[in-house]
């Protein structure tokens, strides 16, 4: 089963509109990391949370972390359909410190 | 911006046939990462490296080779390409150990037919 998980495959909302994807996982972590992938392209590393932190900003961007519950949201303020994309959560490895491990992916789509 | 090269961009290669992809960081990163990517299953980790000379399995290994020649270079052997080989691999590095900011290449299209 995966260490991480979002909680939807795929999402669609309108532009302007607010969005929010969430994550689950199963170990304890020392940060999870939000990553977006564009068609055609690598992930790229939206947010990184750690342990000890609640909320993270970036631009329109808010990650949170509730550790108590092992689960994670990125919300996305006034979408534009270029936030169209696959969004990742990632995290620890359970017995391995080195390995970053992802879950399977929220499909965005923003429609004009 | 880190910067990692992914070669060849795609590939078309015969079952039982060996296959080497290439990842080239300018980073200076000590961690390098191979993932698979296939469709409903994410992103998967293959092997990974912090060390040159020094490789590691990660969670689905089998069927693939990785050497880490240099610092800067990874690559993905594939001894004896098959069918359920074909999918997109991504290589990625990082500056610290653990859960940090993974680079990502542009991936490697891989058609085994």
């Amino acid at each position: 089963s995966q260490l991480a998980e979002e909680n939807s495959w795929a999402l669609s909302v309108h532009e302007g509109e607010s969005v929010t994807v969430n994550c689950s996982y199963k170990t304890s972590i020392t940060a999870l990391q939000w990553y977006r992938q564009k068609s055609g392209k690598g992930p790229a590393q939206l947010i990184l949370i750690r342990s000890n932190e609640r909320e993270k900003r970036n631009g329109r961007l808010r990650a949170t972390l509730d550790t108590s519950s092992q689960s994670s949201s990125l919300s996305i303020t006034a979408t534009r359909c270029e936030d169209t994309a696959v969004y990742f959560c990632a995290t620890d490895g359970d017995t391995n410190a080195y390995k970053v491990i992802f879950g399977k992916g929220t499909h965005l789509h923003v429609l004009p | 911006e880190a910067a990692v090269t992914q070669s060849p961009r795609s590939k078309v290669a015969v079952t039982g046939g060996k296959v080497t992809l290439s990842c080239h960081q300018t980073n200076n990163h000590d961690y390098m990462y191979w993932y698979r990517q296939d469709t409903g299953h994410g992103l998967r980790l293959i092997h990974y490296s912090y060390v040159a000379d020094s490789t590691e399995k990660g969670d689905i290994p089998d069927g693939y080779k990785a050497s880490r020649p240099s610092q800067e270079n990874f690559s993905l052997i594939l001894e004896l390409a098959s069918l359920s080989q074909t999918a997109v691999y991504f290589c990625a590095s990082s500056d610290l150990a653990g859960n940090e900011r993974l680079f990502f290449g542009h991936g490697t299209k891989l058609s085994v037919l």
